[in-house]
C-alpha cells in the first residue's frame, strides 16, 4: 500500500511568483488536508477537500487555493508569493467513514521564497 | 493560531528512562492525536484518544485525557534512541471538515 506522496520535495521561488504543490492520496483515501509549518511551529491546517469540494479552510488568504481530482489527488496553489510564505506545506490524507478523524501525512514539500 | 500548548518545549533523557510530554488545549474536541516527527519531515500518526476516553495505550505509548482541565499526556516508557523526535499534540474537531490544530511541539531527544 503506497503512502501520501508530495512532490517536489523542495522548491525556490521569489517574492511575486506563484507556485503549485501537489498530493497524491493513499490508496482507498478520499479526504485531503493541507498545511503549513514555518520552522519551529506546528502545522497549521490550510484547507480540507472532500469529493473535489473544500470542505473547510483554516485562516489563511485566498491567494492559497487547491483542487482535488477524481482520484484524490490534491494540487495546492500559492499566488504572488511572500517571504512569510517560506515553509514545509504536509498533506495528510483520511480514509472515508469512522477513520477519517486520522490524518496519515506525507513527507512535505519544503518551499523557500527568496 | 495555535490551539495548544506543549510542556516541555524541550526534553533530554537517557535511553531506557520514561518520557512524559503534556498537552494543553482551550475549546471543545471530538479528539486529540499525538504525531512523531524526525527532521522536520513528515508527521507519523502514534495514538488517537476520544474525548468520552481517559487513556489509552499502544505498546510503550500511554496517553491520557482530561477534558474537564483541557490536557492530555503522552508517556513514552523505557525510550530508546530512536525516540528522539519532535511530538505535537492535535486537537481534532469534526464540524464538516476534519480539522487539526496543533501546538507548538516537544523536542525529545534520547542520550545513548
Amino acid at each position: 500500500e503506497t503512502g501520501v506522496t508530495q512532490s517536489p520535495t523542495h522548491l525556490i521561488k521569489t517574492r511575486g511568483q506563484q507556485v503549485t504543490l501537489r498530493c497524491s492520496s493513499q490508496s482507498g483515501h478520499n479526504t485531503v488536508s493541507w498545511y503549513q509549518q514555518a520552522l519551529g511551529q506546528g502545522p497549521q491546517f490550510i484547507f480540507q477537500y472532500y469529493r473535489e469540494e473544500e470542505n473547510g479552510r483554516g485562516n489563511f488568504p485566498p491567494r492559497f487555493s487547491g483542487l482535488q481530482f477524481p482520484n484524490y489527488s490534491s494540487e495546492l496553489n500559492v499566488n504572488a508569493l511572500e517571504l512569510d510564505d517560506s515553509a514545509l506545506y504536509l498533506c495528510a490524507s483520511s480514509p472515508p467513514g469512522g477513520g477519517r478523524e486520522t490524518q496519515y501525512f506525507g513527507p512535505g514539500t519544503r518551499l523557500l521564497v527568496l | 493560531s495555535q490551539q495548544g500548548e506543549e510542556d516541555p518545549q524541550a526534553l533530554s533523557i537517557q535511553e531506557g528512562e520514561n518520557a512524559t510530554m503534556n498537552c494543553s488545549y482551550k475549546t471543545s474536541i471530538n479528539n486529540l492525536q499525538w504525531y512523531r516527527q524526525n527532521s522536520g519531515r513528515g508527521l507519523v500518526h502514534l495514538i488517537l484518544i476520544r474525548s468520552n476516553e481517559r487513556e489509552k495505550h499502544s505498546g510503550r505509548l500511554r496517553v491520557t485525557l482530561d477534558t474537564s482541565k483541557k490536557s492530555s499526556s503522552l508517556l513514552i516508557t523505557a525510550s530508546r534512541a530512536a525516540d528522539t523526535a519532535s511530538y505535537f499534540c492535535a486537537t481534532g474537531l469534526i464540524q464538516g471538515a476534519q480539522k487539526l490544530v496543533f501546538g507548538q511541539g516537544t523536542r525529545l531527544t534520547i542520550n545513548p
